[in-house]
């Protein structure tokens, strides 16, 4: 068990919704990274949030957000989905950046299937 | 733009044999990181090692290692005597400016 939680597990939705994924990063841990894993596009960077402020961008699509709560939770919001919005979402945590010596820890992602 | 290529799509090993992945960045930077991680059959993906582009020295972590080679903008990954367990996908990534660009990773197959 990473300490990442992620909420929920698996999402099933049709085009055009819009969902809310959650993450609850490990205790102490300021930064939350998001990623998009899929078929098409493999393993992707979409978004860092250290201690509530936007940190660095990756390749997120405008439809998508997210943000960072005081409590230090994030959000990844995904709206006006289409087909190939279908994928594997993971979070991930570590207390500062990577560039620092510590580890970073994964949640165990959402499976978003869009119909 | 950098580029990472891990031209491996797919190893299969018997248990107890040694296996390497490779990995080859492309970049004209001089200061960026490498990484690499672990993806098991269960799904969850594993921080394996990170490794500054100016530190070279080789690292062993039990039975895995890592060889950094800037010369050839490489950043390869042994396994010895590997284990069932090691069975996963692997993938090697870049970081530089807060952006981090992945391989499309490696998949290890270990025979028992």
């Amino acid at each position: 068990d990473s300490g990442v939680t992620q909420t929920p597990k698996h999402l099933i939705t049709a085009t055009g919704q819009r969902v809310t994924l959650r993450c609850s990063p490990r205790s102490g841990d300021l930064s939350v990274y998001w990623y998009q894993q899929s078929l098409d596009q493999g393993l992707q960077f979409l978004i860092q949030y250290y201690n509530g402020e936007e940190r660095a961008k990756g390749n997120i699509l405008e439809r998508f957000s997210a943000q960072q709560f005081p409590d230090l939770h994030s959000e990844l919001n995904l709206s006006s989905l289409e087909l190939g919005d279908s994928a594997l979402y993971f979070c991930a945590s570590s207390a500062h950046g990577l560039t620092i010596q510590e580890t970073q820890y994964f949640g165990p992602g959402t499976r978003l299937l869009v119909l | 733009a950098q580029k990472v290529t891990q031209a491996q799509t797919e190893i299969s090993v018997v248990e107890k044999e040694d296996v390497t992945l490779d990995c080859v960045y492309e970049t004209r930077d001089t200061t960026y990181y490498l990484f690499w991680y672990k993806q098991p059959p269960s799904g969850e993906l594993v921080f394996l090692i990170r490794r500054n582009s100016f530190d070279e020295q080789n690292e062993i972590s039990g039975r895995y290692s890592w060889n950094f080679q800037k010369s050839t903008s490489s950043f390869n990954f042994t396994i010895t005597a590997s284990q069932v367990v090691d069975s996963a996908v692997y993938f090697c990534a870049y970081y530089r400016d807060d952006k981090i660009i992945f391989g499309k990773g490696t998949r290890l197959h270990i025979l028992p």
